[in-house]
């Protein structure tokens, strides 16, 4: 069954230390995984694509990496403005021939002064 | 430019009662999704409409759930009855077509927040 988790389930930071949040994902054959930024009170923001392991993305204080069972989320420095929910999703083919997003759980971020 | 426009923000109704959500993608494009978000949980998908076609409507449960989208522009999503379990988040997401699949690159609405009591 495809499957994506990500932890960990919430991290509290101080601003300035920087981390990474893992999202780890069963797919039967990856068509590409997505990292989206959530705000409380509002729908998830697309943030990166990645599509083969070794790939790397960049925003800011944010970097996006890909390997063939996970993928890293790396915040430099964070800010308190960084706080937020970040999802990950892959695509994947279900039954019935269709592409569907599958999104993990979160892992909710707060970046403390 | 606008983003994807959903109402009621928030509905608080009785279990077995009638409820129904409005979305208006973002201008142009072609494919609306509805989506079902748990407390804590991820985005899961209810529907996916191509233009007017619903394309994928597997997770979609049809004893209560129903949406339209006339014209490929707006679209309604309803339940009837609700239950209690229906207590969520549903956000409509629109994206220029159903290669954003691919890229990932959906717009989501702020989403309505349903309390069934």
């Amino acid at each position: 069954e495809d499957q994506v988790t990500q932890s960990p389930e919430a991290l509290r930071l101080q601003e300035g230390e920087s981390s990474s949040l893992n999202c780890s994902y069963t797919v039967s054959g990856l068509r590409g995984l997505f990292w989206y930024r959530q705000d409380p009170g509002k729908g998830p923001e697309f943030l990166f694509t990645l599509y083969s392991a070794g790939e790397e993305k960049e925003k800011e204080r944010l970097k996006a990496t890909l390997t063939k069972k996970e993928s890293f989320l790396h915040i430099t420095a964070p800010k308190p403005e960084d706080s937020a929910t970040y999802l990950c999703a892959v695509q994947a083919l279900v039954s019935g021939g269709y592409n569907k997003l599958i999104f993990g759980a979160g892992t909710r971020l707060a970046v403390h002064p | 430019e606008a983003g994807v426009v959903q109402s009621p923000r928030y509905k608080i109704i009785e279990k077995k009662q009638p409820v129904a959500f409005w979305c208006n993608p973002i201008s142009g494009h072609n494919t609306l999704y509805w989506y079902r978000q748990n407390l804590g949980q991820g985005p899961e998908l209810l529907i996916r409409y191509e233009n007017e076609e619903a394309v994928d409507d597997s997770q979609l449960p049809k004893d209560r759930f129903s949406a339209e989208r006339l014209k490929g522009v707006d679209s309604t999503l309803k339940i009837q009855p609700a239950e209690l379990g229906d207590s969520a988040v549903y956000l409509c997401a629109s994206s220029l077509n159903w290669d954003s699949l691919n890229t990932g690159e959906l717009f989501f609405g702020e989403g309505s927040r349903l309390t069934v009591l």
